[in-house]
């Protein structure tokens, strides 16, 4: 695909339930990483991968907040246990190979409202 | 860690004037500055960035100026267009992890 793609766009979810978010990020691109953005404010960085590892988790919030990679392509961010304050855009950005200086592209975001 | 801190909040011009957009950054070791445009519904978009080894860059009518020893850095639009309207944001980034400001609407009215 030429650009990063998120699935699904919306999502609606009640307070207690378990989602799953998911990110193909630009073929070839070897870091990807999460971010959310909650209304008016901007992304707050949450997890960087570098191939199936991640690099960087200093972001997550709590242990309700998972994400994986597994074969270095598709990563999905998992919450548990969701909570009314995890309502937000959840955008995920790839780039060649990672580190400082390298452009982010990002994805549309998956918009997250947990009732 | 790193805090990134922008404004204004909120900018309006008249079609062709020139916009500016102010960040200022607190780790001295963030050594990547990029500015992103983000339209409603979308996700941030790449403008142009700056690497601290550089003091200005230019790109058409965007420009974007680094003062490392005050750690702040800006965007500067020339000639703005209505289709320049929308959010913007700067970010500072160490090692990857790159930290957004809060972010700056910016109408730009015909």
């Amino acid at each position: 695909g030429a650009g990063v793609s998120q699935t699904p766009s919306n999502k609606v979810t009640e307070k207690g339930k378990y989602v799953e978010l998911r990110c193909d990020p630009i073929s070839g691109h070897t870091a990807l990483y999460w971010y959310r953005q909650s209304l008016g404010q901007g992304p707050e960085f949450l997890i960087y991968f570098q191939g199936t590892g991640a690099a960087d988790d200093s972001g997550l919030p709590n242990d309700r907040f998972f994400a994986v990679r597994p074969e270095g392509s598709v990563s999905t961010l998992k919450i548990q246990r969701t909570e009314r304050g995890d309502s937000a855009v959840y955008l995920c950005a790839s780039s060649l190979i990672g580190g400082v200086g390298e452009t982010q592209y990002f994805g549309p975001g998956t918009r997250l409202l947990v009732l | 860690g790193e805090n990134v801190e922008q404004h204004p909040s909120t900018l309006s011009v008249q079609e062709g004037d020139s916009a500016v957009i102010k960040c200022t950054y607190s780790d001295s070791a963030s050594n990547y500055f990029p500015w992103y445009k983000q339209e409603l519904g979308k996700g941030p978009q790449l403008i142009i960035d700056i690497r601290s080894n550089v003091g200005e860059k230019k790109d058409q009518r965007i420009a974007v100026t680094l003062n490392k020893t005050a750690k702040h850095f800006s965007l500067h639009i020339t000639e703005t267009q209505p289709e320049d309207s929308a959010v913007y944001f700067c970010a500072a980034s160490i090692e990857g992890d790159m930290r957004f400001g809060a972010g700056t609407r910016l109408t730009v009215k015909p």
